[in-house]
C-alpha cells in the first residue's frame, strides 16, 4: 500500500527554522516525484515545488522560489520541505503528495496526512 | 504561469441533484487538467485526471470533459458525502490549482 508519511505538528516562534518531512512507503520512492502543497486557514491549494528524488532535480512555483528549500535523502525514502527564518504567514497546513504521470500530464494520487505548522510569537 | 479560475466560488444544492463546476485556463492547457475533492478537515483526493479520466475507486457519478482552456466537473446525483471543496489542477506547465467550489447539501 502506497503510503505517505509526514511529521507531526509544529508550532514556532517568528525568526525559528524548521525542516518537515515526508516519507514515501509501499513503492519505488525514486520512481515518482514529491510535490509540496500549501494549505493556509480557510483558504485553497497552493502548489509550492516538486523534487525527483532520483536525482534530486527541483522545481519550484515562482511564488515560493526562495521563501523554502526542498530536499531529499533517497537513502531514506524522505522529502523534506524547510524554512531557515518563519514568518506567521507561513501558518498553514503542509501537505506533499507522489506525482505520478498519464499520457504527458502529471497527478497527484496520493496525499500525506498533512503537518500543520503554527508560527506564533 | 497559467492561472486556472473556477467558477462559482460556492454552490448549494440538494440529495440527487445535478451539479457542475466550471474551471478555465488563461492559456490552452490541451487536456491536462485534474479534479480534487477535499471534505472538510481531510487530504484531498483526486477524482478525476485528463479532463475526463476517473480515477480508480472513484464513483461514476462525478465525470469530467472539456479541453483547451474550459473544463467542467459534473456530478451527476449529488450525495450527502460529497459535500465538498473541489478543486482543478493543470499539468501542462508546472501544476497549479484553481481557488476551489465549495459545495454544500
Amino acid at each position: 500500500e502506497v503510503q505517505l508519511a509526514q511529521s507531526g505538528a509544529e508550532v514556532k516562534k517568528p525568526g525559528e527554522s524548521l525542516k518537515i518531512s515526508c516519507k514515501g512507503s509501499g513503492y519505488t520512492f525514486t520512481h515518482y516525484w514529491i510535490g509540496w502543497v500549501r494549505q493556509m486557514p480557510g483558504k485553497g491549494l497552493e502548489w509550492m515545488g516538486i523534487i525527483s528524488p532520483a536525482d534530486s532535480d527541483i522545481r519550484y512555483s515562482p511564488s515560493f522560489q526562495g521563501q523554502v528549500t526542498i530536499s531529499a535523502d533517497k537513502s531514506i525514502n524522505t522529502a523534506y520541505l524547510q524554512w531557515s527564518s518563519l514568518k506567521a504567514s507561513d501558518t498553514a497546513m503542509y501537505y506533499c503528495a507522489r506525482r505520478d504521470y498519464y499520457d504527458a500530464g502529471s497527478k497527484f494520487d496520493y496525499w500525506g496526512h498533512g503537518t500543520l505548522v503554527t508560527v506564533s510569537s | 504561469d497559467i492561472q486556472m479560475t473556477q467558477s462559482p466560488s460556492s454552490l448549494s444544492a440538494s440529495v440527487g441533484e445535478r451539479v457542475t463546476i466550471s474551471c478555465r485556463a488563461s492559456q490552452t492547457i490541451n487536456f491536462f487538467l485534474n479534479w480534487y475533492q477535499q471534505q472538510p478537515g481531510k487530504t484531498p483526493k483526486l477524482l478525476i485526471y485528463g479532463a475526463s479520466n476517473l480515477q480508480s475507486g472513484v464513483p461514476s457519478r462525478f465525470s469530467g470533459s472539456g479541453s483547451g482552456t474550459d473544463f467542467t466537473l459534473t456530478i451527476s446525483s449529488l450525495q450527502p458525502e460529497d459535500s465538498a471543496t473541489y478543486y482543478c489542477q493543470q499539468s501542462f506547465s508546472a501544476l497549479t490549482f484553481g481557488g476551489g467550489t465549495r459545495v454544500e447539501i
